[in-house]
């Protein structure tokens, strides 16, 4: 059974700060790495994708990967309110036939 | 931008009741899925389609689910005799073919209601 595993929160940091969100996965064989947020009775929203180790930056977002670890990561800087939403981790193998596992999703509230 | 269109946004249905949730996938898009949330829960994998035909399903995914691309557009998940326990927001999901590095692109949903 592949996992993937999320601290559910809720994560609360104030407004302006880092935010820090992680994620493990247990198949070594996984090489697409995705953050999707998704608001409360939304569908999930593409924030981010990566795929080799490292840090990947777009905007206020950096994801990170460290496959030897099988940890994803995503810092949102300058969190604002508008960014209280819930944070899904996605991992799937390479192969566009393959099904994307999510995890359980961390509820990140900013707050004012 | 194109993105993925699933009808009706809400579906009400006594136990018992087929229902089939539609979806419009992007279009040149070629690998399409069904996953389901219940309140609360993970978004959890049901079945990919591609090529015309079920490439993976998941366990919940039993002889009461089917899924059909009747035509160049649509793409249909029917439950025959809907459950209480299938009350859930369903997502249509579609990919680009080719791409490892291709994510998944969702639409907005169906929540479905068994009463």
């Amino acid at each position: 059974q592949k996992e993937v595993e999320q601290n559910s929160g809720p994560l609360s940091v104030p407004e302006g700060a880092i935010a820090s969100l992680n994620c493990t996965y247990s198949d070594r064989g996984s090489q697409s790495f995705f953050w999707y947020r998704q608001y409360s009775g939304k569908s999930p929203e593409l924030i981010m994708s990566i795929y080799s180790n490292g840090d990947k930056e777009d905007g206020r977002f950096t994801a990170q990967l460290n496959k030897a670890s099988q940890y994803v990561s995503l810092l949102i800087r300058d969190s604002q309110p508008s960014d209280s939403a819930t944070y899904l981790c996605a991992v799937s193998g390479s192969g566009g036939y393959q099904k994307v596992t999510f995890g359980i999703g961390t509820k990140l509230q900013v707050i004012p | 931008e194109p993105e993925v269109t699933q009808t009706p946004s809400h579906q009400v249905t006594q136990m018992g009741q087929e229902v089939i949730l539609r979806c419009v996938p992007i279009s040149n898009h070629l690998y399409f899925y069904w996953y389901r949330q219940i309140l609360g829960q993970k978004v959890e994998f049901l079945v990919s389609f591609y090529n015309n035909e079920i490439s993976e399903k998941s366990e919940i995914f039993d002889d009461q689910f089917s899924v059909e691309r009747p035509d160049g557009s649509n793409f249909t998940l029917k439950i025959r005799s809907t459950k209480l326990e299938d009350s859930a927001m369903y997502f249509c999901a579609s990919r680009k073919e080719g791409f490892y590095n291709s994510p998944l692109h969702f639409g907005n949903g169906t929540r479905l209601t068994v009463t």
